[in-house]
């Protein structure tokens, strides 16, 4: 069966360490993987996405690798700061029409 | 960054009666919409997709007849929950597609539903 797993629903790390969040798949093969923040409440807000054929994208603190032979990314907040505390959501493109499928989340928590 | 608008944020509504959710595509035109669900602490969950003058498309297992979606314009696609029982209290969020073959989505706000 088809599926998205992050690694641990919740995370917890002191400011100023990197998170590191997981995203696995299985039996998919997604054109291009997404990354989303979301606040409780509140719908998604775009992150980053990164393509098939590329293995590493860079955005200010956050990078994401796409491992398609491990069917596996990896996202990471260097740097981290409580303001960076949210729900992390990966999404792949599956089928046709740009259909998002979302991982199940995980929830980040900075403390300082 | 593109805006797309979901309206109300949150509506109250009693068992039997409807529920129309807006959204609403700010400073940009969306051939292509999206409406999820998503309970809590799970992910969201594609219901259908809606494209401007076509019908909708829905996932598996979404009635097609409770879940009422018109995309009458670029801009803007309804979500209407009709006839609403307790168990469809979920949040509903919508999102677009700028233009054509766009991969960034941006999503509403998002509307929570609670049945009484």
């Amino acid at each position: 069966s088809q599926k998205i797993e992050q690694n641990s629903e919740a995370l917890n790390i002191q400011e100023g360490k990197t998170a590191t969040l997981t995203c696995n798949y299985t039996n998919y093969s997604p054109a291009y993987l997404q990354w989303y923040r979301q606040d409780p409440g509140r719908g998604p807000v775009f992150l980053l996405l990164i393509r098939e054929n590329e293995k590493e994208k860079r955005k200010e603190r956050l990078k994401v690798t796409f491992d398609t032979t491990l069917k596996q990314s990896l996202f990471h907040i260097t740097a981290s700061q409580p303001a960076d505390s949210a729900t992390y959501l990966c999404a792949l493109h599956t089928g046709t029409a740009s259909k998002l499928t979302f991982g199940t989340g995980t929830r980040l928590q900075v403390t300082l | 960054g593109a805006v797309v608008s979901q309206h109300p944020s949150w509506v109250i509504c009693k068992s039997g009666t409807s529920v129309k959710i807006e959204c609403r595509s700010l400073d940009f035109q969306a051939t292509t919409m999206f409406w999820y669900r998503q309970f809590p602490k799970q992910s969201l969950m594609l219901m259908a997709t809606s494209n401007e003058g076509s019908k909708a498309t829905y996932e598996q297992g979404v009635e097609k007849d409770k879940f009422l979606i018109n995309h009458a314009s670029l801009t803007l696609s309804t979500l209407t929950v009709t006839s609403a029982h307790p168990e469809d209290s979920s949040f509903y969020i919508c999102s677009a597609l700028p233009g054509q073959g766009g991969t960034e989505a941006f999503f509403g706000q998002g509307t929570r539903l609670t049945v009484v």
